[in-house]
């Protein structure tokens, strides 16, 4: 079945300091890729996506790029601010699946002043 | 535009009580979705409707967990008895359409626990 692995976590960094968030997966066939950040108090949010092979996601300066030859969407930051303290979950859909989304366990990342 | 409603945020029962639990999608987002998260874990999906008719419960234990959206719109999902493993947060996450990829939209939860 379709799976997500996540580094273990939690990730402490100073502010400007660069983030990897790892990301493997297990699917047959060409899944989407995504990942969703949860702050402190509030729901599940689209961080950003990539629908095919070699395809980078970005938004609020995160970047990752969707490696089907490693299985990987690795998620990065060239310097992180004290607000992107929250958790990250890597997850996959797959059309075929109705579209669900299977999640990784996510990983607590706080950055400190 | 309203995002996805869910009430209550927070309840607390004890071991062999029933709950339920309400969501209210985003107006016209014909797709709505339950996701178990218990703590330290990703959410897992329970179930998932397309309008009225379920798409997949595969996941969901049927013994004691159920869930309806009558008209297509508003959904419910109920625990009957829970176990103290029930203790988890319930997302309610909702989108366009389940074809191709719909982003999907997530309420605040619900955050149960079972005493």
């Amino acid at each position: 079945g379709n799976s997500v692995t996540q580094m273990e976590g939690p990730v402490t960094l100073s502010e400007e300091a660069f983030l990897t968030i790892n990301c493997t997966y297990t699917a047959t066939g060409y899944p989407s890729l995504f990942w969703y950040v949860q702050y402190p108090g509030e729901g599940l949010q689209l961080l950003l996506k990539a629908t095919k092979a070699d395809d980078k996601g970005s938004n609020k300066g995160f970047e990752a790029t969707y490696r089907k030859e490693t299985t990987s969407f690795h998620l990065e930051k060239g310097s992180v601010q004290v607000s992107d303290s929250a958790v990250y979950f890597c997850a996959l859909s797959k059309e075929t699946s109705g579209s669900r989304l299977t999640f990784g366990e996510g990983t607590q990342l706080t950055v400190n002043p | 535009e309203a995002g996805v409603a869910q009430s209550p945020r927070y309840k607390i029962i004890e071991k062999r009580q029933s709950v339920a639990f309400w969501c209210n999608p985003i107006s016209g987002h014909a797709t709505l979705y339950w996701y178990q998260q218990i703590l330290g874990q990703g959410p897992k999906l329970l179930i998932q409707f397309q309008n009225n008719g379920v798409v997949d419960d595969s996941q969901l234990p049927k013994d004691r967990f159920s869930a309806e959206r009558l008209k297509g719109v508003d959904s419910t999902l109920k625990i009957q008895p829970a176990k103290l493993e029930d203790s988890a947060v319930y997302l309610c996450a909702s989108s366009l359409d389940s074809g191709g990829y719909n982003e999907q939209f997530f309420g605040p939860g619900t955050r149960l626990t079972v005493l």
